[in-house]
């Protein structure tokens, strides 16, 4: 069982490059989201998706897009990378919707930097 | 809204010393609570967790008690290992989850 799965694990873009992160997972979740980890700040949620074809915005959400065309993929596009954008991407899977939430499955994360 | 607050890190600590990782949460409900672990260079493992207020979780020599009236879910472990050096997050769930900061552990020998 391969869980949360996130390609690349690291990744080094210059200013104003686009890319996309990936993150499946094989445990039929409902429930996706996307994080950054940057010191001093622990986790903080981007963009997260209840079920396929529907995604909400998280605490930082600008300079990110996200889309949910089936259940296990969810991949996090970074339109015009930035420098404030390098940071430990994180991709999470639960099982449940809104109160009904389990514990959350994490990836091994992606390392990106921004030159 | 919600939120988690844990202590500043970071925290050394002997071998074999006592272990408290205090966590305090607002929430507008009743969230289930959570603390992970994060060894370097790998992504969140859940350590424990509890659903509701007086539960206790507990792992790998870890526990937290669910504690409604002081809104809090400390982490306390009595005898620390090398192998639990690791960065500590507690999280609330919920409809979304809530994590704190972090607390960095390092356990010398």
């Amino acid at each position: 069982n391969a869980g949360v799965t996130q390609t690349p694990k690291f990744q080094v873009l210059k200013t104003g490059q686009s890319m996309t992160l990936q993150c499946a997972q094989d445990m039929n979740h409902e429930y996706m989201s996307w994080y950054r980890q940057d010191p001093g700040m622990g986790l903080r949620l981007i963009h997260y998706s209840v079920g396929a074809g529907i995604t909400d915005q998280g605490e930082v959400p600008n300079g990110y897009n996200v889309s949910r065309s089936t259940t296990e993929d969810f991949p996090l596009r970074l339109l015009s990378a930035a420098p404030s954008q390098t940071s430990v991407y994180f991709c999470a899977s639960s099982w449940g919707t809104g109160g009904a939430l389990t514990e959350a499955f994490f990836g091994q994360g992606t390392r990106l930097t921004v030159v | 809204g919600n939120s988690v607050t844990q202590m500043e890190g970071p925290v050394t600590l002997s071998e074999e010393a006592f272990l408290t990782i205090n966590c305090t949460y607002t929430a507008t409900g009743y969230p289930s609570l959570f603390w992970y672990v994060q060894y370097p260079g790998e992504g969140l493992q859940l350590l424990l967790k509890a659903t509701k207020a007086d539960d206790k979780g507990s792992n790998k020599g870890f526990e937290a008690t669910y504690r409604k009236e002081t809104t809090s879910f400390h982490l306390e472990k009595g005898s620390v290992q090398v192998s639990d050096s690791a960065v500590y997050f507690c999280a609330l769930i919920e409809t979304q989850f809530y994590f704190g900061t972090g607390t960095s552990l390092t356990v010398i020998p």
